[in-house]
């Protein structure tokens, strides 16, 4: 049964650095494309950034710079590194998966929320 | 970057048919898919690639995709369909490779 497990939200100020986890069981996260997508409290889906098989990244331009998105093999790991938070990155942040050709997330995780405030 | 369009709400009375649209320059030359969002939930693909639907999703959720719109059709609908639904496509040649559309608030009236 594949899943996705998140962990590593929570409040941090402004300026501040968090690092969001993505656990896969399942599958391996190499073989797919990755994801994080975020929502903003009572907005719509936000795409931030993707990890393709091949380890090409992109990102969102209101992400680019700041976070950055990786994976770990071994441990079959997902992270996104957010570093320079600001008010407006608060949201719940989802990772996806895609075994697709046409990259559609078919998996998703639980979400995990991140406040960002004084 | 590539735009999704989709209209802010739709509603429609129990057993009624719902049509969901996602307006994109030529979408009809990409692959469309569809996901279905429930207050405090995770987002749960309903159809991909255009009008293919995951094990599980009832048949009464369909999809098609021409020229300059997709749409999302959900037929004899339900109390359980009231949601929000979002299309996204890949943009496969763009730095923003993953396009969502704004969403579309469903309502069961």
């Amino acid at each position: 049964e594949v899943q996705l497990v998140e962990s590593g939200g929570g409040l941090v100020q402004p300026g501040g650095s968090l690092r969001l986890s993505c656990a896969a069981s399942g599958f391996t996260v190499s073989s797919d494309y990755m994801s994080w997508v975020r929502q903003a409290p009572g907005k719509g889906l936000e795409w931030v950034s993707i990890i393709y098989s091949d380890g090409s990244t992109y990102y969102a331009d209101s992400v680019k710079g700041r976070f950055t998105i990786s994976r770990d093999n071994s441990k079959n790991t997902l992270y996104l590194q957010m570093n320079s938070l600001r008010a407006e990155d608060t949201a719940v942040y989802y990772c996806a998966s895609s075994s697709g050709w046409s990259l559609y997330f078919d998996y998703w995780g639980q979400g995990a929320l991140v406040t960002v405030s004084s | 970057s590539y735009v999704l369009t989709q209209p802010p709400s739709v509603s429609v009375a129990p057993g009624q048919t719902a049509r969901i649209t996602c307006g994109g320059n030529n979408i009809g030359s990409k692959s469309v898919h569809w996901y279905q969002q429930k207050p405090g939930q995770a987002p749960v693909l309903v159809v991909y690639d255009d009008s293919d639907r995951p094990s599980g999703i009832p048949e009464r959720f369909s999809g098609s995709n021409s020229g300059n719109t997709a749409t999302l059709t959900i037929s004899r609908v339900e109390a359980g369909d009231e949601a929000d639904y979002y299309c996204q496509v890949w943009d496969r040649s763009s730095d923003h490779p993953v396009v969502f559309g704004g969403g579309t608030k469903l309502t069961v009236l």
